[in-house]
């Protein structure tokens, strides 16, 4: 049984802050490190698909990083927005469209 | 271009009855992936197909069955349900088979079992 773990479980900001949560997974088998973004009501919207170790990736205030051989990735969200408060979810892919997804942290952010 | 499709968006089934759900990928997608979410679990595996195969399978019971058509659309059926199968039932789907590949899910169906 893959472990894929996110840390926090959960986190409570205020508006403008900058976070970071940590995703740890397994370092051998590696295909690719999915994050997502889950709100409520709505479906998981894909933010990074990464496959490098080393690799760094951006999409506006969002960012992640990938370190393969110790089995981790981080998300970094900066200057955080009410809107940014969702669900993140990352999911270790070690057989090619099989995710195992972590638990989530869940991060509310308050105006 | 439509999103991945899936229906119905709640059901409400009797315990030993079975169920079959449906998921219509993106145009042009071959590759249906199905997850189950359950408050206790999180988001687990169930299985995938790729053009009409099914490539991997999760750790489900026998009772857990899938297919892919033709046309790439899923369906999958649980059998002889059990309260314990209630969730939120959502389908991925991806261009191809592989890394490297960005998986779009639908809204879900949330299956109730009675």
């Amino acid at each position: 049984i893959l472990n894929v773990e996110q840390s926090p479980q959960s986190l409570h900001v205020q508006e403008g802050d900058s976070t970071n949560f940590t995703c740890s997974f397994p370092s051998s088998n590696f295909y690719a490190l999915h994050w997502y973004r889950w709100e409520t009501a709505k479906s998981p919207e894909a933010l990074f698909v990464m496959t490098l170790n080393g690799d760094e990736k951006k999409k506006g205030r969002i960012s992640a990083t990938l370190n393969t051989k110790e089995g981790y990735s981080y998300l970094y969200i900066k200057g955080s927005q009410p809107e940014d408060s969702a669900t993140y979810l990352c999911a270790f892919d070690g057989a090619g469209n099989m995710l195992t997804f972590g638990g989530g942290t869940r991060l509310m952010v308050k105006p | 271009k439509a999103g991945v499709t899936q229906t119905p968006r709640y059901l409400i089934k009797t315990r030993g009855q079975q169920v079959t759900l449906s998921c219509s990928p993106i145009s042009g997608h071959r590759s249906v992936s199905w997850y189950q979410q359950t408050p206790g679990q999180g988001l687990q595996f169930l299985f995938e197909y790729f053009s009409e195969t099914q490539r991997n399978k999760g750790n489900f019971p026998g009772r857990f069955s899938g297919r892919q058509f033709s046309n790439s659309r899923s369906e999958m059926n649980v059998s002889t349900l059990e309260l314990g199968d209630s969730a939120l039932y959502l389908c991925a789907s991806s261009l191809n088979f592989g890394m490297n590949t960005e998986a779009f899910f639908g809204q879900g169906t949330r299956l109730t079992v009675v």
